[in-house]
């Protein structure tokens, strides 16, 4: 298994709701990642997770929330996002945090905060 | 802080020309990404570049880093429409993360 999965594809919610992203890898990769990217700009680092244990939050506000069960699986928890959330969402992993190692990035969670 | 800068921002060129795509970032640095994304699609990796001089090729798309001038390219021979997206190129300088450019929206027209 090569690849990154992400569910789901397309994510509409409301402001008061409580949602899940969820990312899954099966490379045996010990870094993970979410990113955040906006129309027709560059992806954004949001969190960074080593080794299962987060290493790097971007100041991101609250009310996203990451968590890595385990070595395979990223979520990232939503509640009370507001209507400039709207993105997608990118998972991306790589075998280490080192920088000769390579991200590779699921197909993304499309967002759309009403 | 890092800065990665891309250009031209946008371009548009007729199948069968060749163009570059430029690269300049601010600090230090020995490893060098390119990726790819289409409308709506996640991102592609292309290229990995780790050392001064490297020179990748995939297809019509060749990649290289100079890492002196701290400027890589992204040289397209013979553009076919199959190319059209929106290519980044992003750079770590060791245990921090992925710093991207703003992206070359390349459009292939007949």
């Amino acid at each position: 298994d090569t690849e990154v999965t992400q569910t789901p594809k397309h994510l509409v919610m409301g402001m008061t709701n409580k949602k899940s992203l969820k990312c899954e890898q099966h490379m045996g990769h010990r870094a993970m990642y979410w990113y955040k990217q906006k129309a027709k700009k560059p992806p954004e680092l949001m969190f960074v997770y080593s080794y299962e244990k987060l290493s790097i939050n971007e100041s991101v506000p609250s009310r996203f929330s990451p968590e890595c069960p385990n070595s395979s699986l990223l979520n990232l928890h939503l509640h009370a996002l507001q209507p400039e959330d709207s993105a997608l969402y990118l998972c991306a992993s790589s075998p280490g945090q080192a920088s000769t190692d390579t991200q590779y990035f699921g197909p993304g969670t499309r967002l759309t905060v009403l | 802080e890092l800065k990665v800068e891309q250009n031209p921002l946008f371009l548009s060129m007729q199948e069968g020309k060749n163009y570059t795509i430029y690269c300049n970032y601010s600090t230090t640095s020995d490893r060098l990404y390119w990726y790819r994304q289409d409308p709506g699609k996640s991102l592609e990796s292309l290229f990995v570049l780790l050392s001064n001089g490297a020179v990748k090729q995939e297809g019509r798309l060749m990649a290289s880093l100079d890492t002196k001038a701290r400027l890589s390219t992204l040289h397209i021979t013979a553009a076919v429409h199959d190319l059209s997206a929106t290519y980044f190129c992003a750079v770590d300088i060791g245990g921090t993360p992925l710093v991207f450019g703003k992206g070359t929206r390349l459009s292939v027209i007949a």
